[in-house]
């Protein structure tokens, strides 16, 4: 059971370039989410997507895009990353919106941004 | 926007000990949540609250659903080192079109062999 799965774990980038963030989930899930988590600042709700072919913006979208690329799939795009990204970058998914279950969570991504 | 308040930020204890943190907010929520984070890993669930009132355990851990539905306490008793990490409240409301997750900012939790 691998639940959620996030690739790469660890990635290294230079102001300007740009980078996608995989994510994907086997547990069927309708909803996906992507926060970052920042020393002090918990986890901040960056895009999400309600369901297969919908996404939204969270609390921190700027310098982000998002696809929703089939029901298990949900990447992350840095256009032009800036050192401002540096952070630990978290997928999460769950049955819906309003699960009483909560979101199951990937191991993460660390990135930083030089 | 809903905000989670969590206390305290840090604890540095005695392995033995026991550990209180808890969460406030200014709105209600309908489903409290706590997560572990433990270092290099994503947040796991420890303990889900759905009814205003409800205790609810598991194993030394021990969490209630506030009576007004604006807060919740978590308590671990006897600590072990393997209970270190980071502690997260969130609460979450029902309906709507997403039902987001509200997190709070966490409790960094040591434990001294």
């Amino acid at each position: 059971n691998a639940g959620v799965t996030q690739t790469p774990k660890f990635q290294v980038l230079k102001t300007g370039q740009s980078m996608t963030l995989q994510c994907a989930q086997d547990m069927n899930h309708n909803s996906m989410y992507w926060y970052r988590q920042d020393p002090g600042m918990g986890l901040r709700l960056i895009y999400y997507s309600a369901s297969e072919g919908t996404t939204d913006k969270g609390e921190v979208p700027n310098g982000y895009n998002v696809s929703r690329l089939n029901k298990r799939e949900f990447s992350l795009r840095l256009e032009s990353a800036a050192p401002s990204q540096t952070s630990v970058y978290f997928c999460a998914s769950t049955v819906s919106g309003g699960s009483l279950y909560g979101y199951t969570f990937g191991s993460g991504t660390r990135l930083t941004v030089v | 926007g809903q905000q989670l308040n969590q206390s305290p930020q840090s604890m540095f204890i005695q392995e033995g000990e026991d550990v209180s943190m808890n969460c406030t907010s200014s709105s209600i929520f309908n489903t409290w949540l706590w997560y572990k984070q433990e270092p290099g890993e994503g947040p796991v669930l420890l303990i889900a609250l759905y009814k205003a009132g409800e205790l609810t355990s598991n194993g030394r851990l021990t969490a209630q659903f506030g009576i007004t539905r604006k807060d919740s306490f978590l308590n671990i008793s006897a600590s072990i080192p393997s209970d270190v990490g980071i502690y997260f409240c969130a609460g979450l409301n029902y309906g709507g079109s997403q039902g987001n997750l509200i997190f709070g900012k966490g409790t960094k939790l040591s434990v001294k062999p």
